[in-house]
């Protein structure tokens, strides 16, 4: 069965390290996003790609970066951690106009 | 810009009552999608229902449905015959059609079902 998968499930980091978030899925979908989940502020979107090559800013993408070098993959790098950045971390894929599907997620913390 | 609006942060329903989860959204586009996910303790995000603005009918899947009110802007889930695995974190979430294909959601509503 096609799927969504994000590894690690949990990470714990120290400031100013980078950090690499992976994203993998097998539903062969050209769009893919990452989402953070804060308390108080449900999800929101932090970069995204309609496919190879192609990478956007959300809403909150300052300190973070993706590439798309084929369509399974939308890694996510912290180029430098920062608390503010401890939160779970969500992938998803869709397809134009249709339903996102997500990865299990990933709890980063950042002492 | 897009913005969606959860005004009750929780809410608590008994086992096997109706319980009606608010959503409201502001937007100028004329064409659009709207959603329900769902996410219970495990953290799994799960699509409830969606609802294609052109369309006036609204949406059911079994004891979830919608109301949908394009006029007014407010797109509230109703579920029917609540089960305990009904309690969740529930969000509610704004697509653009024809467009970014990116997801603008509400702060969310925790729904807990009491037996």
């Amino acid at each position: 069965d096609a799927e969504i998968t994000q590894s690690p499930r949990h990470k714990i980091t120290e400031t100013g390290r980078q950090v690499t978030l992976a994203c993998h899925q097998t539903w062969n979908h050209n769009n893919m996003f990452w989402y953070r989940q804060d308390l108080g502020h449900g999800l929101r979107l932090i970069h995204y790609s309609y496919g190879v090559q192609d990478t956007n800013k959300g809403e909150v993408s300052d300190g973070y970066s993706v590439s798309r070098s084929n369509t399974e993959d939308l890694p996510l790098t912290l180029e430098s951690a920062a608390s503010s950045q401890t939160s779970v971390y969500f992938c998803a894929s869709s397809v134009e106009g249709g339903k996102q599907y997500f990865g299990p997620g990933t709890r980063l913390t950042v002492t | 810009a897009q913005t969606v609006t959860q005004s009750q942060p929780e809410m608590s329903v008994q086992e096997a009552e109706t319980v009606t989860l608010s959503c409201t959204y502001d937007t100028s586009e004329s064409n659009y999608y709207l959603f329900w996910y769902k996410q219970p303790p495990s953290r799994q995000m799960i699509l409830v229902i969606r609802q294609e603005a052109y369309k006036q009918q609204n949406a059911t899947e079994n004891r979830f449905s919608v109301n949908f009110q394009k006029a007014a802007k407010s797109f509230s889930l109703k579920i029917s015959d609540s089960q305990l695995g009904d309690t969740a974190m529930y969000f509610c979430a704004f697509m653009k059609q024809g467009g970014s294909e990116k997801l603008v959601f509400g702060k969310g509503t925790k729904l807990t079902v009491n037996p």
